[in-house]
C-alpha cells in the first residue's frame, strides 16, 4: 500500500530565503504525486502535480517539485518566500486517477522576518 | 461561483447527536469524497462516490453514512455524536486525476 512521508513538522526559513520541504513516498507501482497548501482556517489548495512527462512541475506562487523515482522523492521548493506563503503544505500520492490519495502528515512553513 | 461548498462551516453540538454535513460541487466532476483532518492536520479518507456510487469505505464507524442524491452532491450524517468525532470534515471532488478541489470544510465540535 502507498504511504507518504514529511519528515519535516515544522520549517522556519526568513523571509527571501530559499526553501526546500522534503516528501518521500512508496509504492510498488506508478504513482500520480501532489503538492497541496492549506492556509490557515482555509481548504486545500493544489499547488502542483505530477502525472507523467517532465520530471520537474511548476505550481502556483512560483513552486516548484522534482520527481525522484530512485529516491521516491517529491521535494517541494521555491527559490525566495514571502510572508504570505505562511501555511501547511501537504504532499499526497496516488496509484491510479481519482483513486483515493494518501495525504502525508502535513508540513508547517513558517516565515521569520 | 464556490466550486465545491460545504454547509455549516461550523457546527458545535452535544454528544449524543444526530448531525448532517452537506457537499455540493459545480464543476462537474464525477467522483467525490470525504476526508477528516483531526487535531494534528493529518488527512483520512473516509468514503469516495463515483456518479452516486460508494467505491470507497473505509473504518469508519457506522455511525457516519454518506448519502449521495445525484453526483454534484455528497452529504454526511453522523448518528449519536461522540467527543472523538470533533474534528475538521473536507468534502473534495476529482475527474480525470485532475486532483482534488476542496471545500472549505466544516469544523464540528462535540461538547
Amino acid at each position: 500500500a502507498q504511504s507518504v512521508t514529511q519528515l519535516d513538522s515544522q520549517v522556519p526559513v526568513f523571509e527571501e530565503a530559499p526553501v526546500e520541504l522534503r516528501c518521500n513516498y512508496s509504492s510498488s507501482v506508478s504513482v500520480y504525486l501532489f503538492w497541496y497548501v492549506q492556509y490557515p482556517n482555509q481548504g486545500l489548495q493544489l499547488l502542483l502535480k505530477y502525472l507523467s512527462g517532465s520530471t520537474l512541475v511548476k505550481g502556483i506562487n512560483g513552486f516548484e517539485a522534482e520527481f525522484n523515482k530512485s529516491q521516491t522523492s517529491f521535494h517541494l521548493r521555491k527559490p525566495s518566500v514571502h510572508i504570505s506563503d505562511t501555511a501547511e503544505y501537504v504532499c499526497a500520492v496516488s496509484e491510479n486517477r481519482d483513486d483515493k490519495i494518501i495525504f502525508g502528515k502535513g508540513t508547517r512553513l513558517h516565515i521569520l522576518p | 461561483d464556490t466550486a465545491v461548498s460545504q454547509t455549516p462551516k461550523y457546527l458545535v453540538t452535544q454528544m449524543g447527536n444526530d448531525k448532517s454535513i452537506k457537499c455540493e460541487q459545480n464543476l462537474g466532476h464525477d467522483t467525490m469524497y470525504w476526508y477528516k483532518q483531526d487535531s494534528k492536520k493529518f488527512l483520512k479518507i473516509m468514503f469516495s462516490y463515483n456518479n452516486k456510487e460508494l467505491i470507497i469505505n473505509e473504518t469508519v464507524p457506522n455511525r457516519f453514512s454518506p448519502k449521495s442524491p445525484d453526483k454534484a452532491h455528497l452529504n454526511l450524517h453522523i448518528n449519536s455524536l461522540e467527543l472523538g468525532d470533533s474534528a475538521v470534515y473536507f468534502c473534495a471532488s476529482s475527474h480525470g486525476g485532475s486532483g482534488y478541489t476542496f471545500g472549505s470544510g466544516t469544523r464540528l465540535t462535540v461538547v
